[in-house]
């Protein structure tokens, strides 16, 4: 039982490069999340994904572009990526009705922007 | 707007202590609250939830919380530590219905001492 697949899981980019970060779950979950984690800073929201063929921006979108690609796959892309966005990412799932339920998390790509 | 405080970004206690990391939220209408543990080099895992339903949530490990409305507070905890708890964990709040991703806070990293 996969639950939520990230790829790559370390990557190393030069300022101004790009990449996608690829997010895939098998549990058939209507809604996906992309986060950063920041020492100190806890989980911030980039982008999140109700249902399939909805995005939203999250607290701190700016850099970022995601595409759902269809109910299981939800891809983040950087475009120019700055040092500043050096970070742990996640992709998390969940199934979203009425109630809340907690999240399947990724295991994390950890991106160095040098 | 809903938010999340954890008092004490370090925590430390003894091996057979009781375990006490503090989670207080801010939210405009009733919340679900979530504690979350992270491994290193993992993702995050849940631990326990909080739905409106019993305020004394029992969860994974051992672990506790109970939700207090009147101190707006979801502190997590545990009778006695042991080597294996020593993670980082983190508190998340969810206002509910139309509000569509959860606020995590800044984290607390446990560590036990034999």
């Amino acid at each position: 039982n996969a639950g939520v697949t990230q790829t790559p899981k370390f990557q190393v980019l030069k300022t101004g490069q790009s990449m996608t970060l690829q997010c895939a779950q098998d549990m058939n979950h209507n809604s996906m999340y992309w986060y950063r984690q920041d020492p100190g800073m806890g989980l911030r929201l980039i982008y999140y994904s109700a249902s399939e063929g909805t995005t939203d921006k999250g607290e701190v979108p700016n850099g970022y572009n995601v595409s759902r690609l269809n109910k299981r796959e939800f891809s983040l892309r950087l475009e120019s990526a700055a040092p500043s966005q050096t970070s742990v990412y996640f992709c998390a799932s969940s199934e979203m009705g009425d109630r809340v339920d907690g999240y399947t998390f990724g295991s994390g790509t950890r991106l160095t922007v040098v | 707007a809903q938010s999340v405080t954890q008092l004490g970004s370090h925590v430390s206690v003894s091996e057979g202590a009781l375990v006490l990391l503090r989670c207080n939220y801010s939210s405009s209408v009733p919340p679900y609250l979530f504690w979350y543990v992270q491994y290193p080099n993992q993702g995050l895992q849940l631990l326990l939830k909080y739905t409106s339903a019993a305020t004394l949530v029992k969860g994974i490990n051992g672990f506790e919380a109970e939700f207090k409305k009147s101190e707006t507070s979801f502190h997590l905890t545990k009778p006695s530590a042991h080597m294996s708890d020593a993670a980082e964990y983190f508190c998340a709040v969810n206002s509910g219905r139309g509000r569509r991703a959860l606020t995590f806070g800044s984290g607390t990293r446990l560590q036990v001492q034999p």
